[in-house]
């Protein structure tokens, strides 16, 4: 059963603005994470947020959660035409689903030059 | 340091035909994934492992069977291929607690005629 659902479902911008996806899920979590996807490839981790933070950085990576809406945001500041690619939340309950990964459908961004 | 490594990359089959797909990892993780990924569907669990010797089911495990003989490899059985069976199949371990981030392999893409 799918737990996040990304928003939108594709974006298209352009080099150096930037990008904002988001996530909802349904159940209680004790962590969300985001994946980034490219073309033919398998999913790459980016970023885990616990269900006790608000806000985590990562470089030209924001990630902020909202456990009263149930609902998380990823901000990619300044996007490169390398940030082209698919990402996807991913949420974990240790006691529902026995910590495993529950993924989103995704939300496939294309930065164009 | 090859991380997940999944073996074949591209395989045809015809329904009825049996098939193992192998998937290998070399960080010493106790925890194998079998993911399948479809259009519009995100990633959805087969089975899992949480260590050696130990499989159990995920979301999806009908028509398809693993085993974990060793640490480093979890396989992946089609018994009698089925169109629907046709997907991309990624394989990801994490290290040895649930709900960590995942390493993913670059997929085996997989056709059932």
């Amino acid at each position: 059963s799918q737990q996040g659902e990304e928003d939108p479902q594709a974006l298209s911008i352009q080099e150096g603005e930037n990008a904002t996806m988001n996530c909802s899920y349904k159940t209680s979590i004790n962590n969300l994470q985001w994946y980034r996807q490219n073309s033919g490839r398998g999913l790459v981790h980016l970023i885990l947020i616990r269900s006790n933070e608000r806000e985590k950085h990562s470089g030209r990576l924001r990630v902020t959660l909202d456990t009263s809406k149930k609902s998380s945001s990823l901000l990619i500041t300044a996007s490169r035409a390398a940030d082209t690619a698919s990402y996807f939340c991913a949420t974990s309950n240790y006691g529902g689903s026995q910590g495993n990964l529950i993924f989103g459908k995704g939300t496939k961004l294309s930065v164009k030059p | 340091n090859a991380g997940v490594t999944q073996t074949p990359k591209f395989r045809v089959l015809k329904t009825g035909q049996s098939m193992t797909l192998l998937c290998a990892q070399d960080m010493n993780h106790e925890y194998m994934y079998w993911y399948r990924q479809d259009p519009g569907m995100g990633l959805r669990l087969i089975h899992y492992s949480v260590g050696e010797g130990t499989t159990a089911k995920g979301e999806v495990p009908d028509g398809y069977n693993v085993s974990r003989l060793k640490k480093q490899n979890f396989l992946l059985g089609l018994e009698s291929a089925a169109p629907s069976q046709t997907s991309v199949y990624f394989c990801a371990s994490t290290k040895d607690l649930p709900g960590q981030p995942q390493h993913f392999g670059d997929g085996t893409r997989l056709s059932i005629l």
